[in-house]
């Protein structure tokens, strides 16, 4: 079956460098990846999409690479500050079944000062 | 604030029990999805709903039903209550079913003792 692997339970990085968090699928070839952020007791929030065929994505800090090769995503925050503290989670969607959202089990973040 | 309401925000009721939780999407989307996250599990897709029927169906227990109505509002249902129903359950809506983005609502957290 489909599968979305977060390899990281939590990452815990310095105030200022970059964090990078990985997404790996198995058994599927997803026709993008999303990144949500998560805080503790919330919903999910949108961050970036990129899709298969675009192999890299940026928005701000953000940083989203997409290998289909490695069936890999990469989610990189730059000059990270303890703000983006929360947990990251990776979905990816496949065109033929309608939306759907599988999700991995998230990486929790923790930027100290 | 995703524009998408969920309520309650906090239900506690027994085994064996039935509960409603009820969501409004985001104004003009017609897909809403369920999820439900618990600790060991990670975010797991229910169902998906698209202009008031039923589009994708994941992980739901046949103890568990939902709907849409024609203003777009969806409900989710869950009887006879067992403990391990105990986990937050989110509401997410998109323009489309296939391929979008969804914006998440602030969940319905269930405690079943």
């Amino acid at each position: 079956s489909q599968k979305i692997e977060q390899n990281s339970e939590a990452l815990n990085i310095q105030e200022g460098k970059t964090a990078t968090l990985t997404c790996n699928y198995t058994n599927y070839s997803p026709a993008y990846l999303q990144w949500y952020r998560q805080d503790p007791g919330r919903g999910p929030v949108f961050l970036l999409l990129i899709r298969e065929n675009e192999k890299e994505k940026r928005k701000e800090r953000l940083k989203v690479t997409f290998d289909t090769t490695l069936k890999q995503s990469l989610f990189h925050i730059t000059a990270s500050q303890p703000a983006d503290s929360a947990t990251y989670l990776c979905a990816a969607d496949r065109g033929s079944t309608l939306g759907r959202l599988y999700f991995g089990r998230g990486t929790q973040l923790t930027v100290w000062p | 604030d995703s524009g998408v309401t969920q309520t309650p925000k906090h239900l506690i009721t027994a085994t064996g029990q039935r509960v409603t939780l009820r969501c409004s999407p985001r104004s003009g989307d017609l897909s809403v999805y369920w999820y439900q996250q618990s600790l060991d599990q990670g975010l797991q897709f229910l169902i998906q709903y698209y202009n008031g029927e039923e589009r994708a169906k994941g992980n739901i227990l046949e103890r568990f039903s939902a709907q849409q109505f024609p203003d777009l509002h969806s409900e989710l249902n869950l009887s006879s209550l067992e403990l391990g129903d105990s986990a937050l359950y989110f509401c997410a809506s998109s323009g489309g079913y296939q391929g979008d983005t969804q914006y998440f609502g602030p969940g319905t957290r269930l405690t079943v003792l």
